[in-house]
């Protein structure tokens, strides 16, 4: 079946620090791919989408490429700030028929000023 | 933000009790769906709608039924509470399926003791 696999977190970093967080998947076909973020005592809200391979999602600074040659879809930021302390998601979802995600388990991330 | 409510927000209740977690749109999203999240699992879809009595299961369905008899309103039923079923529960929606973003409500922390 479907699985995603994310980076054992937690990761510490320092403001102004870059960002990577990994995700591989493991998928048939050909699947949309996004990256969710979860803010204390909040629901997930969608940070980035990518739905074919080779595909750039980008927003507030993340970025993620689609790579279907090495089943990855890392997440990027070139300068983290205190605010984007959260949990991110990796997920990915099969194109058939209701949109089923399969989340891989999560990484916390801290930023320190 | 995407209108949708959970209730209740909190909920303690003892093994062997029925428990109905109830989830509200006010965007006449045609998709919902009810996941679980727990530490090193990310979160696990349990059960989906595609339409009014249209459903399905997920990747963790048992021990959990589900009801949609209006388009705002989805419910998830625990026939028979388990500590198991300790997690905190988020609904979520979605206009499509396919690539299109999923609005995820605040959550509904449960605890079977």
């Amino acid at each position: 079946g479907n699985s995603v696999t994310q980076m054992e977190g937690p990761v510490t970093l320092s403001e102004e620090a870059f960002l990577t967080i990994n995700c591989t998947y493991t998928a048939t076909g050909y699947p949309s791919l996004f990256w969710y973020v979860q803010y204390p005592g909040e629901g997930l809200q969608l940070l980035l989408k990518a739905t074919k391979a080779d595909d750039k999602g980008s927003n507030k600074g993340f970025e993620a490429t689609y790579r279907k040659e090495t089943t990855s879809f890392h997440l990027e930021k070139g300068s983290v700030q205190v605010s984007d302390s959260a949990v991110y998601f990796c997920a990915l979802s099969d194109r058939q028929g209701a949109q089923k995600l399969v989340f891989g388990q999560g990484t916390r991330l801290t930023i320190n000023p | 933000d995407a209108g949708i409510t959970q209730s209740p927000r909190h909920k303690v209740t003892e093994t062997g009790t029925p428990v109905t977690l109830r989830c509200h749109q006010t965007e006449n999203h045609r998709y919902m769906y009810w996941y679980r999240q727990d530490p090193g699992h990310g979160l696990r879809l349990i059960h989906y709608s595609y339409g009014v009595k249209d459903t399905d299961k997920g990747e963790v369905s048992d021990g959990y039924s589900v009801s949609r008899s209006k388009t705002e309103d989805f419910l998830l039923t625990l026939e028979s509470a388990t500590s198991s079923q300790t997690s905190v529960y988020f609904c979520a929606i979605s206009e499509t399926g396919d690539s299109y973003e999923q609005y995820f409500g605040p959550g509904t922390r449960l605890t079977v003791t």
